[in-house]
């Protein structure tokens, strides 16, 4: 079975922390994904890399950043976590073809003070 | 730009009903795949069902199946016999067969609620 693994289940930080969040995925997937999710707006992709050191911006990159060393690894980074940053963040990777499904990560669940 | 739209935000249904959410979407791509995908409370997000667009015949999993017609851009999920453990929030996506990454549009999700 695919297991995507988040780094933290809850993660608590404060204002202006900088923030990292891990995700490690052990199916040799191309493509791997860092979503939002917030009551009422479904899944919103932040970023997402097809390869190593390759990224692009999603639907709501403002804040953030992501890095990709490693093919299994994926590290989504705020850079100066604000209060509206608060969320449920979803890993998930797939392999590069439009209908292999994505697997996703169990979540983290990010509070900022 | 693609969207996927779930206008449903909660559901109920009793053991052993039958139930349908629904999903609408746009996108002016041709070749394309759609998705259910189910969140139970607290717990991972997994794969429910799969359907390529190319493809006529409508996609079944056990007591799940979906309705997709492709002119009018509905795809929605029938569940059958239902059970407690189908009690989760539901997502409706769509992804393109691009060249670099095959990216998901999500809609905004249906929390179904299954009762005794």
């Amino acid at each position: 079975d695919v297991k995507v693994t988040q780094s933290s289940r809850y993660l608590v930080k404060r204002t202006g922390e900088k923030v990292f969040l891990e995700c490690v995925q052990d199916m040799d997937h191309e493509n791997m994904f860092w979503y939002r999710q917030d009551p009422g707006l479904g899944l919103r992709l932040i970023y997402f890399s097809y390869d190593v050191k390759m990224k692009e911006k999603g639907d709501i990159p403002e804040g953030y950043s992501v890095s990709r060393e490693k093919k299994e690894r994926f590290s989504l980074i705020l850079e100066s976590a604000s209060t509206n940053q608060t969320s449920m963040y979803l890993c998930a990777s797939s392999y590069r073809q439009g209908r292999k499904p994505q697997h996703f990560g169990d979540g983290t669940r990010l509070s900022i003070l | 730009a693609q969207t996927v739209t779930q206008s449903q935000p909660e559901m109920s249904v009793q053991e052993a009903e039958t139930v349908t959410l629904s999903c609408t979407y746009d996108t002016s791509e041709s070749n394309y795949y759609l998705f259910w995908y189910k969140q139970p409370p607290s717990r991972q997000m997994i794969l429910v069902i799969r359907q390529e667009a190319y493809k006529q015949q409508n996609a079944t999993e056990n007591r799940f199946s979906v309705n997709f017609q492709k002119a009018a851009k509905s795809f929605s999920l029938k569940i059958s016999d239902s059970q407690l453990g189908d009690t989760a929030m539901y997502f409706c996506a769509l992804s393109l067969n691009t060249g670099t990454a095959s990216k998901l549009t999500f809609g905004t999700g249906t929390r179904l609620q299954v009762t005794l």
